[in-house]
């Protein structure tokens, strides 16, 4: 069936930049999310890709998509503490949004 | 309007009892979707519906029973729970059309089974 990969953790320095990497296995994905979860709430969409796009950006976040390798990635600039929750990779397709396990990011001072 | 609201946010039931789960949204979207959250894992799809029909069921077990009464809502009967059950609930919507989509959550019904 469809899977969606990403490494669980993930430790930035407060002001640089964090890259959360994503590879998805379902090839007629249409839609790729990022979603952020912070302790104890719902989800919340930070952004999205269509699935003919190759980058998408939006304020301090930016968002690659090879599709070839179905690998998408999240760059956040300038990490601020409040930053710091579980990122979830969804890939939709097929009806389905289905979800990665979530990057857990920290925030060094 | 790019609100999905989700009542109650909070619900404790014994095993006995029969509640439900609440959504609702506004955007027109016509695909809605429940998800179940266990603690430090990952959302999972339960049922989708589309067009107010049901179109998958991923096994849910028959104690959670879906209901769509019309485009805006969407509920989730809950009856002979087990603890296991206990978990956070989200709803979900989009456009539900082919390349079309962009999916927009609850913030969830947090669920405890005593």
């Amino acid at each position: 069936g469809e899977d969606v990969e990403q490494s669980l953790f993930l430790s930035v320095r407060e002001g640089d930049s964090s890259v959360i990497n994503c590879t998805y296995t379902d090839s007629s994905s249409t839609y790729l999310y990022w979603y952020k979860q912070e302790p104890g709430a719902g989800l919340q969409l930070l952004t999205y890709i269509f699935s003919n796009m190759d980058m998408k950006q939006d304020q301090r976040l930016t968002v690659l998509l090879n599709k070839k390798d179905k690998h998408l990635s999240l760059r956040i600039a300038d990490t601020q503490t409040g930053d710091s929750a579980i990122y979830f990779c969804a890939s939709e397709g097929a009806s389905k949004i289905i979800f990665g396990s979530g990057t857990r990011l920290s925030i060094r001072p | 309007d790019t609100e999905v609201t989700q009542t109650p946010k909070h619900l404790v039931m014994g095993m006995t009892n029969k509640k439900s789960l609440k959504c609702e949204q506004h955007m027109g979207h016509r695909a809605m979707y429940w998800y179940k959250q266990k603690a430090k894992k990952p959302p999972e799809l339960m049922f989708v519906y589309s067009y107010e029909k049901l179109s998958i069921n991923e096994s849910v077990p028959s104690r959670f029973s879906p209901e769509c009464p019309n485009s805006s809502l969407l509920n989730l009967h809950l009856h002979a729970l087990q603890p296991e059950d206990s978990a956070l609930y989200l709803c979900a919507s989009s456009q539900g059309r082919s390349g079309d989509t962009e999916a927009f959550f609850g913030q969830g019904t947090r669920l405890t089974v005593v």
